[in-house]
C-alpha cells in the first residue's frame, strides 16, 4: 500500500534554532501534502496544505514565517520550524493523497518535536 | 468551530465487549467518513471509512453504521482486544483532494 515516510520521528532542538522535518511519498505521486500539529491528547489540527509547485495554504492562526513549507517535488514536501520555541514542541504529522482520483489518505509516522 | 463531534471522549471496555464511538457533523457536503486508530507515538492509521450511499460497513470486528439523516456516524469494534486499544479518530471529508476535519478523539482502553 501506499507509504509516507516522515523523518526525523524525534527531535530535540535548541530554542531559537530552526528544524527541518521531511515528508516523503515513497511509492505514489503526490500532489497535495496536508501538515497537522498535535498536542497531548487532543485532535489533529491543519496547520497548511501544501501543493507541488505553489505557495502553500495556511489555515487561520499559524504563522507562514515560522512554519515554512516547500513542496518542491512530487514526492517530498518539507516542514520548517524556524525559531523554534518551546511552544512549538508538538507532534507534528503530515499525509498524502493516495491519489487515483480516490479518497485514499496516507499518514506519515509523525515527528515529536521538543524545544528546550 | 468543531466540524466534527465525537463521543466519549475515554472509553474502558472488558475484553470480549463491544467499543462503540459516536461522531456527528453538520456538513452536508461531507461525503467521505474514516476512522483512525492512533498509537502513542505513531500517526494514524486508517481503520474503515463508509461513503454516505451505505447505512452500514463491515471489515472483520470493525463495523461503521451511518444515519445520513441524523448526520451521524459510528464505529463498533466487536470482541474487543487489549491490543485495540488506542486513540480513535473520526473524520469527514468532502470532495476529493480536499482537507480532513477530525474529531476530538477517543482513549480506548480494552482490559484484559
Amino acid at each position: 500500500g501506499a507509504v509516507v515516510s516522515q523523518h526525523p520521528s524525534r527531535v530535540i532542538c535548541k530554542s531559537g534554532t530552526s528544524v527541518k522535518i521531511e515528508c516523503r511519498s515513497l511509492d505514489f505521486q503526490a500532489t497535495t501534502m496536508f501538515w497537522y500539529r498535535q498536542f497531548p491528547k487532543q485532535s489533529l489540527m491543519l496547520m497548511a496544505t501544501s501543493n507541488e509547485g505553489s505557495k502553500a495554504t495556511y489555515e487561520q492562526g499559524v504563522e507562514k514565517d515560522k512554519f515554512l513549507i516547500n513542496h518542491a517535488s512530487l514526492t517530498l514536501s518539507t516542514l520548517t520550524v524556524t525559531s523554534a520555541h518551546p511552544e512549538d514542541s508538538s507532534f507534528y504529522i503530515c499525509s498524502a493523497r493516495t491519489g487515483g482520483g480516490g479518497y485514499g489518505y496516507t499518514f506519515g509516522s509523525g515527528t515529536r518535536l521538543t524545544v528546550v | 468551530q468543531q466540524q466534527v463531534k465525537q463521543s466519549p471522549q475515554s472509553l474502558i471496555v472488558q475484553k470480549g465487549g463491544i467499543s462503540i464511538i459516536n461522531c456527528a457533523y453538520e456538513n452536508t457536503a461531507f461525503d467521505y467518513f474514516p476512522w483512525y486508530q492512533q498509537f502513542p507515538g505513531k500517526g494514524p492509521a486508517l481503520l474503515i471509512a463508509i461513503r454516505p450511499d451505505v447505512s452500514e460497513k463491515k471489515e472483520g470486528r470493525f463495523t461503521i453504521s451511518f444515519n445520513k439523516s441524523a448526520k451521524q456516524f459510528s464505529l463498533h469494534i466487536m470482541d474487543s482486544q487489549p491490543g485495540d486499544s488506542a486513540t480513535y479518530f473520526c473524520a469527514a471529508s468532502s470532495g476529493t483532494g480536499n482537507q480532513f476535519y477530525f474529531g476530538t478523539g477517543t482513549s480506548l482502553t480494552v482490559i484484559p
